[in-house]
């Protein structure tokens, strides 16, 4: 079974601070991915990578960076947390072509 | 612009029937097609896809339908359980570029199976 894990189930950071959220995946996928969850808008793509040190900007990255620097992790940074990031994070791997597998998610609250 | 759309935000079946469940595509590079279930404060899970070669995927009591010329993608579940009670998101990729596959996905409708 594919596992993936994310370092948080809830978190809450203040307005300012940096933010680190974790993700690892057991099933050496060479795609990893960050979406944030909010009701009424859906799954959007923040940021992407397939391949070690290697990253693409998704569809919503403004206010956000990425780290891959093993196959296994990647790790999402707000770099100065504002509140409009307060959001569910959710974490995806998966084998180039086929269909992602997403971890239990971070619920992040800004204040 | 959306490029995948769930256009019922809500869905309420009796426990028995069939639950359909429709996406509409806009972007026609898009040639992969995937279902998602999510319960809340879980992260989705995926169900079940389609390649833009088929038109029909059959998996059990589900089975998702691609009309391509239509843009449409349907989810049939049957017979509807009280477990089915979730959010499913419609997901779609164009898988042609190389690199990885970012999904794009609809906003998600909410299936209730009433009993």
């Amino acid at each position: 079974d594919v596992k993936v894990t994310q370092s948080s189930r809830y978190l809450v950071k203040r307005t300012g601070e940096k933010v680190f959220l974790e993700c690892v995946q057991d099933m050496d996928h060479e795609n990893m991915f960050w979406y944030r969850q909010d009701p009424g808008l859906g799954l959007r793509l923040i940021y992407f990578s397939y391949d070690v040190k290697m990253k693409e900007k998704g569809d919503i990255p403004e206010g956000y960076s990425v780290s891959r620097e093993k196959k296994e992790r990647f790790s999402l940074i707000l770099e100065s947390a504002s509140t409009n990031q307060t959001s569910m994070y959710l974490c995806a791997s998966s084998l180039k072509g086929y269909e992602q597998y997403f971890g239990p998610g971070t619920r992040l609250t800004v204040t | 612009d959306q490029q995948v759309k769930q256009n019922s935000p809500s869905l309420s079946v009796q426990e028995g029937r069939i639950s359909i469940l429709n996406c509409d595509y806009t972007n026609s590079m898009f040639d992969y097609f995937l279902w998602y279930k999510k319960y809340p404060a879980e992260g989705p899970t995926f169900l079940i896809s389609i390649s833009s070669i088929k038109d029909k995927n059959e998996d059990g009591r589900f089975t998702v339908f691609l009309n391509k010329s239509a843009k449409h993608l349907s989810l049939h579940i049957v017979p509807s359980q009280p477990g089915d009670s979730a959010v499913y998101f419609c997901a779609a990729s164009d898988r042609s570029g190389g690199g990885a596959d970012g999904l794009t996905f609809g906003k998600g409708t909410h299936l209730i199976i009433q009993p």
